[in-house]
């Protein structure tokens, strides 16, 4: 089967410019979920959708960020424009349950790793 | 502060040692997960030890859970140098996951 898988591994981009993430989650799962982890410090919650749906984007750090996810199944995250402290590796994640409940397991991707100069 | 800290920050060991990591929390979880991240590679996941769990063992990784002191810990039996990576525990209430900083663990050949 199939894991969570990101795309690009890794972009390169200039200040001001539009960078666009995509996250295929496993085939089924309903909750898909985006992580950041700036540069030596914590990986932190973004947003988790349930679907296509937006469940809870409190994570989200500014209004130059805007996730999708057509048709419940892959998902995008764009930033527009970029600023030089996006850069970091962001993360997605689905689980066939909401992560929290007590046996849900959440698989990640590889990860996208931004560099924004 | 982090819902979920790690302790130490970065262990450097020789190869066959043991190493442990521990990680405490604030508030209550329904359970608790470790991941991996190897350099410029994504989050792998290592073991989930439920609320109602106190122990879990899985190859030569053994997580033990205190609910009571809100700390959990991560041991790994000879250490290998590929186990060196960062580890992260992740705590999870109801519907979110919530990262602390990661232990840098160095392992020497």
């Amino acid at each position: 089967e199939a894991g969570v898988t990101q795309f690009p591994s890794h972009s390169v981009i200039e200040k001001g410019q539009t960078v666009t993430l995509r996250c295929d989650p496993i085939s089924g799962h309903d909750n898909l979920y985006w992580y950041r982890r700036v540069m030596g410090k914590e990986i932190k919650f973004l947003l988790h959708f349930v679907k296509e749906s937006k469940q809870d984007e409190s994570g989200m750090p500014n209004n130059r960020f805007l996730a999708e996810r057509t048709g419940g199944t892959y998902s995008t995250l764009k930033v527009q424009p970029a600023e030089l402290e996006d850069s970091g590796v962001y993360f997605c994640a689905s689980s066939q349950d909401r992560i929290g409940r007590l046996y849900t397991e959440a698989f990640f991707g590889q990860g996208t790793r931004l560099t924004v100069v | 502060s982090q819902q979920g800290e790690e302790d130490p920050q970065a262990l450097s060991i020789q190869e066959g040692e043991n190493a442990t990591m521990n990680c405490s929390y604030k508030t209550s979880i329904n359970n608790l997960q470790w991941y991996r991240q190897n350099s410029g590679r994504g989050l792998v996941h290592l073991i989930l030890i439920r609320s109602n769990e106190r122990e879990k063992h899985s190859g030569r990784l053994r997580v033990t859970l205190d609910t009571s002191k809100k700390s959990s810990s991560l041991l790994i039996t000879a250490s290998r140098a590929a186990d060196t990576a960062s580890y992260f525990c992740a705590t999870a209430r109801y519907q979110k996951v919530t990262f602390g900083t990661g232990t840098k663990l160095q392992v020497i050949p």
